[in-house]
């Protein structure tokens, strides 16, 4: 089955500054690749996504890349702000799977003002 | 257009007795995931239903767990003597048919979660 690695654990930037997380997936037949947003005690929330046939896509101060070769994807934000302060999951999906998803355990991201 | 609802959001249950969380799929979609969040940790799978049909439960725990997408009504997941192991965000999430995306994984749109702690 699918596993997800996911780095960091926990991230401090000052604001304005960029945040990177990175995944690294284990089955190459895995064609999805979206990341959500969990601010505390709230649901998870889907901020940006990517298939398998695209390797870059952007959302205004958001981006993801993914490297099918390696196997790996990550999120790029830009201009941080405290708001973006939150956890952030990646996942992976494979038609196999008929959609579940399989999930990091989360990077905590604190944007310090 | 209404979101993927459940209920209740928090759940107090003593241990030994049962609990029933209820997940209501957007409109739309017709399968159902159940995850699984303990405090500082990430989401679990445990089970994914359609209508009637349980299509994967390799992350369902062999006992005590049981799930079902019945053609009227919500998906209930249901877990029977809890344990103060059980104390969890329990979350449901919904999507289209995977057809409907072209052979590619969709996007799950997840429920507020119901908060189970057992005492």
């Amino acid at each position: 089955g699918e596993n997800v690695e996911q780095h960091p654990s926990t991230l401090s930037v000052q604001e304005g500054d960029s945040a990177v997380i990175k995944c690294t997936y284990s089955d190459s037949a895995s064609n999805y690749f979206p990341w959500y947003k969990q601010e505390l005690g709230k649901r998870p929330q889907l901020i940006i996504d990517i298939r398998s046939n695209v390797g870059e896509k952007k959302d205004q101060r958001i981006a993801v890349t993914l490297n099918k070769t390696a196997k790996h994807f990550s999120l790029h934000i830009t201009e941080t702000q405290p708001e973006d302060s939150a956890v952030y999951f990646c996942a992976a999906s494979y038609a196999g799977s008929q959609g579940n998803l399989i999930f990091g355990k989360g990077t905590k991201l604190s944007v310090k003002p | 257009n209404a979101g993927v609802m459940q209920n209740p959001r928090h759940l107090v249950r003593r241990r030994g007795q049962e609990a029933r969380l209820r997940c209501s799929p957007m409109k739309g979609h017709s399968h159902v995931y159940w995850y699984r969040q303990l405090p500082e940790e990430g989401l679990k799978f445990m089970v994914y239903l359609q209508k009637e049909n349980i299509i994967d439960e390799s992350g369902m725990p062999k006992e005590r767990f049981s799930a079902e997408f019945p053609k009227e009504g919500p998906s209930i997941l249901r877990i029977q003597q809890v344990v103060r192991g059980d104390s969890a965000a329990y979350f449901c999430a919904s999507s289209p048919a995977p057809r409907s995306t072209g052979g590619f994984g969709s996007p799950l749109h997840f429920g507020n979660g119901t908060r189970l702690t057992v005492t």
